[in-house]
């Protein structure tokens, strides 16, 4: 079983810019949510992403966009990048149905805004 | 308020201690109650995952979760140096899940 995997791992960009992270998510999982982790905090939800369709999403800007693909890989959008935009971006995947709460996490992608 | 309250810490305990790890919440409608355990640059990993009120247990690890206090417990038993890490609770509402600030560990050998 693959679990979910992310990239990059590290990158670095200048205010302005835009920046685009990918996620695959776990065989089997057809839900995928993405969250920042600023230094020090508790991952924050950005949304959620079942079926190609966004179903849920946190108190992010719209500059903050995602999609998923048919084989439920997502990708998150950041445009303009802020400073305020420097933190862990969490990629997490599991089975949308009423019976399960449980999120799997991949090692995440560290944003640093200059 | 915050949706969920956890004491950053940090907590530092010798090995063979029994930690005790806790999160409160204010929205009653939360069913779903989780702890993740988070190494330095990694992501979190699912450590305990309960669905009502009552006491959970698995190996040294035992969640307990109270939804009249809206009050939620990790406590690990004969903690181990590898046990060093931040943990994480986490709540579900609806397709949201809310997570608390995270409580770092070190258990000294």
């Amino acid at each position: 079983e693959t679990g979910v995997t992310q990239s990059p791992t590290h990158l670095i960009k200048t205010r302005g810019q835009q920046v685009t992270l990918r996620c695959s998510s776990q065989s089997g999982h057809n839900t995928v949510s993405w969250y920042q982790q600023a230094l020090g905090q508790g991952p924050q939800f950005i949304f959620q992403y079942y079926r190609e369709e966004e179903n849920g999403r946190g108190n992010f800007p719209p500059r903050f966009s995602g999609l998923q693909f048919p084989n439920y890989s997502s990708e998150l959008n950041v445009n303009a990048l802020e400073l305020d935009d420097s933190a862990l971006y969490l990629c997490a995947s599991s089975l949308n149905t009423a019976n399960t709460g449980e999120l799997f996490f991949g090692e995440g992608s560290r944003l640093t805004v200059l | 308020q915050k949706e969920v309250e956890q004491d950053p810490g940090p907590l530092s305990v010798p090995e063979g201690a029994i930690v005790s790890l806790n999160c409160t919440y204010s929205n009653s409608a939360f069913q779903y109650f989780m702890w993740y355990r988070q190494y330095s640059r990694k992501g979190p990993e699912l450590l305990m995952y309960t669905y009502s009120s009552g006491n959970k247990e698995d190996g040294r690890f035992t969640a307990q979760v109270d939804k009249s206090s809206k009050y939620i417990s990790l406590f690990i038993r004969d903690s181990q140096p590898s046990d060093s890490a931040t943990y994480l609770c986490a709540m579900r509402g609806g397709n949201q899940f809310y997570f608390g600030t995270g409580t770092s560990l070190t258990v000294i050998p």
